[in-house]
């Protein structure tokens, strides 16, 4: 079954604990993304690899890093969480031949 | 003002009645895509477009490239059908997101 898991789904954490949130697709895809989705703010891309070992900041990178050493895996690390990095997390990928964004489940995280 | 803009920003509807929400977009892109997001969080996508119309059960999605607008219909609308509904530009395979239209129907 073609899909995009995301590990955790929940996690709460205190500010300056150092987490990973990862992302993995099975469709062989290029293209992957991670979102932040805020109350009245949207979705909000944090980074985007367009392919292996090429990554780039989205509007909202701050705080965030990315990996791309695989194809199918791409990690959200945040090195140093702070309360305002409280939101919903969504991980997206498609590819150069499908029309179609694949969407993970999301991960809710709370940062005290 | 957003680069994509949906209206209306919620929408409440008795079962049965048909459903349009509006997305207008002022940047160049080379496809519009809907979404569709539930109350647990989960988005899944329902069409994206880049000219005309398509279709898929109740769904009918179009586009206007001139007139940089689109519409999401939904026909003999049920409380399944309750959700988010977000539309978004694809630019160099990144969306740029609509603020999304929060729609209920009510039994």
């Amino acid at each position: 079954e073609a899909q995009v898991t995301q590990n955790p789904r929940y996690l709460i954490t205190v500010t300056g604990k150092k987490l990973t949130v990862t992302c993995s697709q099975n469709m062989n895809h290029e293209y992957m993304s991670w979102y932040r989705q805020d109350p009245g703010l949207g979705l909000r891309q944090i980074y985007y690899s367009m392919n292996v070992e090429v990554t780039d900041k989205g509007d909202v990178p701050e705080g965030y890093k990315v990996s791309r050493k695989e194809k199918r895996n791409f990690p959200l690390i945040l090195e140093s969480p702070s309360p305002n990095q409280t939101s919903l997390y969504f991980c997206a990928s498609t590819g150069y031949s499908t029309d179609t964004q694949y969407f993970g489940p999301g991960t809710r995280l709370t940062v005290l | 003002k957003n680069e994509v803009e949906q209206s209306p920003q919620n929408l409440t509807a008795q079962e049965g009645e048909f459903i349009t929400i509006n997305c207008s977009y002022s940047v160049g892109i080379s496809a519009l895509h809907w979404l569709q997001q539930h109350p647990g969080g989960g988005i899944v996508s329902l069409f994206m477009l880049s000219s005309g119309k398509k279709k898929h059960g109740r769904l009918i999605a179009t586009i206007n490239i001139q007139e940089k607008h689109s519409s999401l219909h939904i026909t003999a609308s049920h409380p399944r059908d309750s959700a988010v509904y977000i539309c978004a530009g694809n630019s160099n395979y990144q969306l740029i997101w609509g603020a999304g239209t929060k729609l209920i129907i009510k039994p």
